[in-house]
């Protein structure tokens, strides 16, 4: 079945940086690919998802970007600011195991101001 | 607003006990899931269904039930709880993208989550 890693587990930056949160995946039929933002105390949501037919998505200060070659995808936040501390979970869905989602491990980002 | 509402913040049970987790969905949504979050694992799916009566396994189904006797309502049931099952579950919904397609992962709405604690 499908394996997504996701790195770092852990990332510190200071407020106004850009982070990066990288992810790849096993199975090259993989279709989609959702980022999901967890904060405290509360369930995922959907903040950004990308296409396999698409290289780069953008929505404000975030982006997602896909290299289907290499089987990998990245969130990028600009400008971060303290309420973009959370846990991010990255994710890629294969139409063929039934559109099941299987999700990155997590990264818990942490922005100081 | 959308609204997947999780019946428990936080339940402590014994082990060996009957554990029921509950979880209602306000936006007619045809699928609900059933996953459990562990630190460094991410998300696993446990079940999930895609109608009424309808239950599928998701990647961890031992020692895990559900049921959807009504589409708003999807329940998860440990039948003899253990330490090992002490998580966070996530309760899940979303709708068909189209009438030929069953359950699918996309745009999942959350609860908030129920921490389990099985002592």
């Amino acid at each position: 079945g499908e394996n997504v890693e996701q790195h770092p587990s852990t990332l510190s930056v200071q407020e106004g940086d850009s982070a990066v949160i990288k992810c790849t995946y096993s199975d090259s039929a993989s279709n989609y690919f959702p980022w999901y933002k967890q904060e405290l105390g509360k369930g995922p949501q959907l903040i950004i998802d990308i296409r396999s037919n698409v290289g780069e998505k953008k929505d404000q200060r975030i982006a997602v970007t896909l290299n289907k070659t290499a089987k990998h995808f990245s969130l990028h936040i600009t400008e971060t600011q303290p309420e973009d501390s959370a846990v991010y979970f990255c994710a890629a869905v294969t139409a063929w195991a039934g559109n099941m989602l299987t999700f990155g491990g997590g990264t818990r980002l942490m922005v100081k101001p | 607003d959308v609204k997947v509402t999780q019946s428990s913040r936080y339940l402590v049970k014994r082990t060996g006990e009957k554990v029921f987790l509950e979880c209602v969905q306000d936006m007619d949504h045809e699928n609900m899931f059933w996953y459990r979050q562990d630190p460094g694992l991410g998300l696993r799916l446990i079940y999930f269904s895609y109608d009424v009566k309808m239950k599928e396994k998701g990647d961890i189904p031992e020692g895990y039930s559900v049921s959807r006797e009504k589409k708003e309502r999807f329940s998860l049931i440990l039948e003899s709880a253990s330490t090992n099952q002490t998580s966070m579950y996530l309760c899940a919904s979303n709708k068909n993208p189209s009438l030929h397609q069953t359950a699918t992962n996309e745009k999942l709405f959350f609860g908030s989550g129920t921490q389990l604690s099985v002592l």
